[in-house]
């Protein structure tokens, strides 16, 4: 069974300060990782995914990933956060050859101007 | 990207009555779609998935007689919640992707319905 946490339910960060958002998964197999941003009032949007090759994955709106095995961890980062930013970040897991997504309790980034 | 339609966005019923949720898909055929509930403070559990014209595929633990799926086109599936009861009061949200069975290809989702039962 896979499971994956996200450790931080809410972070305030200042405008144009860096941010990191705190993801770990555990799986006994090789796994495929992805990072969802919902905005109020929106569906889920696909940030970026990791399923082979470079560890560290850049995605839309400045953000990126990097996949780390020996850690499990997939860690989300931005180095200049903006009013925009402000939404509800999931992270999720799918493993291979069950690939249905297994999603984190979700991450509330608040941009403070 | 895809855009995905939920109707109603919030509905409150009373207990033991029907409630139906719409997804639909406005701007790509969409082959197969996922049913995930979400409570409070809690991840996106994912209910079933169903394919175009084929039956659902539900999850452990899910009650197909009581979360009737229906994916009768590519742009439209419907989840109905027949006799409903208070702990079925939870935020539904679909999702949809061009690909059968594809689970990691590129999911688009719906803004979700919240379901209040009295």
């Amino acid at each position: 069974a896979q499971s994956v946490t996200q450790l931080d339910s809410q972070v305030p960060v200042f405008e144009e300060a860096p941010v990191e958002l705190r993801c770990n998964y555990s799986s006994s197999v090789s796994v495929y990782l992805f990072w969802y941003v919902q905005y109020p009032n929106q569906g889920l949007q696909l940030l970026l995914k990791y399923l082979s090759g470079s560890t560290l994955v850049k995605g839309i709106n400045g953000f990126e990933a990097e996949f780390n095995k020996s850690q499990t961890s997939f860690h989300l980062r931005k180095p200049s956060v903006h009013i925009s930013d402000t939404a509800e970040y999931f992270c999720a897991v799918a493993d291979f050859g069950n690939e249905k997504l297994t999603f984190g309790t979700g991450t509330r980034l608040t941009i403070i101007p | 990207g895809a855009v995905v339609s939920q109707h109603p966005s919030w509905v409150i019923c009373k207990s033991g009555t029907s409630v139906k949720i719409e997804c639909r898909s406005l701007d790509f055929q969409a082959t197969t779609m996922f049913w995930y509930r979400q409570f409070p403070k809690q991840s996106l559990m994912l209910m079933a998935t169903s394919n175009e014209g084929s039956k659902a595929t539900y999850e452990q633990g899910v009650e197909k007689d009581k979360f009737l799926i229906n994916h009768a086109s590519l742009t439209l599936s419907t989840l109905t919640v027949t006799s409903a009861h208070p702990e079925d009061s939870s935020f539904y949200i679909c999702s949809v992707t061009e690909e059968a069975g594809a689970y990691t290809d590129t999911q688009y989702f719906g803004p979700g319905t919240r379901l209040t039962v009295l």
